[in-house]
């Protein structure tokens, strides 16, 4: 199956820098690749998704990009805000299953 | 349009005991999952269903079992006998089905197993 290695486990930046989370993939099959921001004591919830067609999709300060021939796919946040302090996990999926990473801590320190 | 609910939001079991955790949904998607998310784990699937009537394990099917009725709006996550080992807190997730799997979160049950 599917597996997912998602680095580094924590990251703490001040605010204004950016912020790269990045993730790996086993399965050439998985063709979508979202990414979810948790924060504390609520659900995950989807920020940006790219699809395997795709190379780099950008909403606002937040972009991620897909290198299918490395397999592996990275999120980017510029100008960091204290909001954006949360749990990230990038996922992928080949079918009706995703795959999460295992989460990474992100700081972000005014 | 609350989206994906979950009952109950708390609860604290003793070893031994069972429950149902209820997941339901007003999108009529017809995918739906039950994670378990504990520390460090990241989310990790239990049981999902592909439609009314249909039922799947993931990767953590041990100690669970599901039913999706004819009601396809519901999933029902049951522990027969818990375990301290099923101290969690447990998600549902629902997605359209097509060939891309969006999923969407419910806001999780926080369960504790004494």
């Amino acid at each position: 199956g599917e597996n997912v290695e998602q680095h580094p486990s924590t990251l703490s930046v001040q605010e204004g820098d950016s912020a790269v989370i990045k993730c790996t993939y086993s399965d050439s099959a998985s063709n979508y690749f979202p990414w979810y921001k948790q924060e504390l004591g609520k659900r995950p919830q989807l920020i940006i998704d790219i699809r395997s067609n795709v190379g780099e999709k950008k909403d606002q300060r937040i972009a991620v990009t897909l290198n299918k021939t490395a397999k592996h796919f990275s999120l980017h946040i510029t100008e960091t805000q204290p909001e954006d302090s949360a749990v990230y996990f990038c996922a992928a999926s080949g079918s009706y299953q995703l795959t999460f990473g295992k989460g990474t801590k992100l700081s972000v320190i005014p | 349009n609350a989206g994906v609910t979950q009952t109950p939001k708390f609860r604290v079991l003793k070893t031994g005991q069972s429950m149902t955790l209820l997941c339901a949904q007003d999108m009529n998607h017809e995918y739906m999952y039950w994670y378990r998310q504990d520390p460090g784990m990241g989310l990790r699937l239990i049981h999902y269903s592909v439609g009314e009537g249909t039922t799947a394990k993931g990767e953590v099917p041990d100690g669970y079992n599901v039913s999706r009725l004819k009601k396809k709006q519901n999933f029902l996550l049951g522990l027969e006998s818990a375990a301290p080992s099923q101290t969690s807190v447990y998600f549902c997730a629902i997605s359209a089905g097509d060939r891309y799997n969006e999923q969407f979160f419910g806001p999780g049950t926080r369960l504790t197993v004494l």
